[in-house]
């Protein structure tokens, strides 16, 4: 059965303490691993799309990378208004889009 | 930049009312979608829709619920008669052909009392 995991599902940061956010997955055959930030109240964001391991994608203090069984969000010297919740989705073969629960991020001044 | 709308922001309805939620997608988006979330909880998968029919739904759409597209801009969700249990943020999405993210609204809180 096709799954996303994400870990930690919280993670508090002083501002500036760079940390990763993980997201594993078995999805069959993976066509792309969306990285979404979701704030309270509000539609889930599009942030990033990666297509196959080894890419990258960078957008202001994040970077998002893919390995085969894992993709990483890293959160460099974060601020307050980072604070979210950062959500993955695989996309499957058969055109499917499964989401991950989410890290719910929060960042101390 | 193009944008999801959707409307309501929040519709308060009693138990067994019916109830529909109005979105209108990305207008050259040919995917269409409908997620809920409950307070707290994770993004839910219900129902997606392309070329004017179902193409998956997850076992929360059951009978209760319908989905439209009455005419070339707009995509609604019907429950039937809601339950209490139905409370929660509902998302319409869409997304453009092949591996192409979704794009979401801002949602529909639906509180059924």
């Amino acid at each position: 059965e096709d799954q996303v995991t994400q870990s930690p599902e919280a993670l508090r940061l002083q501002e500036g303490e760079s940390s990763s956010l993980n997201c594993s997955y078995t999805v069959s055959g993976l066509r792309g691993l969306f990285w979404y930030r979701q704030d309270p109240g509000k539609g889930p964001e599009f942030l990033f799309t990666l297509y196959s391991a080894g890419e990258e994608k960078e957008k202001e203090r994040l970077k998002a990378t893919l390995t085969k069984k894992e993709s990483f969000l890293h959160i460099t010297a974060p601020k307050p208004e980072d604070s979210a919740t950062y959500l993955c989705a695989g996309y499957s073969s058969a055109s499917k889009i499964i989401f991950g629960s989410g890290t719910r991020l929060s960042i101390r001044p | 930049e193009p944008e999801v709308t959707q409307t309501p922001s929040h519709q308060v309805t009693q138990m067994g009312q019916e109830v529909i939620l109005r979105c209108v997608p990305i207008s050259n988006h040919l995917y269409f979608y409908w997620y809920r979330q409950i307070l707290g909880q994770k993004v839910e998968f219900l129902v997606s829709f392309y070329n004017n029919e179902i193409s998956e739904k997850s076992e929360i759409f059951d009978d209760q619920f319908s989905v439209e597209r009455p005419d070339g801009s707009n995509f609604t969700l019907k429950i039937r008669s809601t339950k209490l249990e139905d409370s929660a943020m509902y998302f319409c999405a869409s997304s453009g052909q092949g591996v192409s993210p979704l794009h979401f609204g801002n949602g529909t809180r639906l509180t059924v009392t």
